[in-house]
């Protein structure tokens, strides 16, 4: 089976300080894979994706960058962490092999302070 | 770009009851996925329905490309099947991008 695996669960961060965010896929090779963030509220935007190691693409500026330095790991960074940086950030792979359909991490939930 | 509405905003029902959600989108697309996201925040896919229909257990879905509308049925609801539905649709060819409508929040009583 193909899982989604993200760490942290949870982070509580002081502004202006450091992130990091893993996100590693088992059981497929060469897959797409996204970041989004979902805010207080319902919405779920789309940060960046990858479709093979060292591409990334943007969608929004912001805060946040993004790297893929192995075909199965998926990172989210920021130099200085803002208040506004505070959500819930979800990786997720597409099947691209099959179909587009996508599936997601569990999710990490930054608190930003 | 493309949008993505969904409704009702939000839903309470008794337990048993039938409902539909409804997601309009505003051009055409790849792709159409319903999750439901559970009380810890997990994204749980439901289907995945770019056109026609779908059922799995109580629920089911209809996706009318041509006239960019979605509908995801759910039957005899329980307490468990309380959270957010979201309808996402997918642009970007071989990308596979998602956009996300704003969800439809569930509440089913006992």
């Amino acid at each position: 089976s193909q899982t989604i695996h993200q760490w942290p669960a949870t982070l509580v961060q002081p502004v202006g300080s450091p992130l990091s965010l893993e996100c590693t896929v088992e059981g497929t090779s060469n897959p797409n894979l996204y970041w989004y963030r979902q805010a207080a509220g319902r919405g779920l935007q789309l940060l960046f994706y990858s479709v093979g190691i060292g591409q990334i693409s943007s969608e929004v500026p912001q805060n946040l960058s993004a790297s893929r330095p192995q075909d199965r790991q998926f990172i989210l960074s920021s130099k200085k962490l803002l208040l506004s940086d505070s959500g819930f950030y979800l990786c997720a792979r597409a099947q691209t092999e099959v179909t587009g359909e996508l599936f997601f991490g569990e999710g990490s939930r930054l608190t930003v302070l | 770009g493309i949008q993505v509405e969904q409704s009702p905003p939000d839903l309470i029902l008794q337990e048993g009851a039938n409902s539909t959600l409804r997601c309009n989108f505003s051009d055409s697309v790849n792709n159409l996925q319903w999750f439901h996201q559970n009380p810890w925040g997990q994204l749980i896919n439901l289907f995945y329905i770019p056109s026609g229909t779908k059922q799995n257990g109580r629920l089911s879905a209809t996706t009318v490309a041509t006239e960019r509308y979605s509908l995801l049925y759910i039957s005899s609801s329980q307490t468990t099947d309380s959270g957010v539905y979201f309808c996402a649709v997918g642009y970007g060819g071989a990308t596979n991008k998602l956009i996300f409508g704003t969800g439809t929040l569930l509440a089913v009583q006992p």
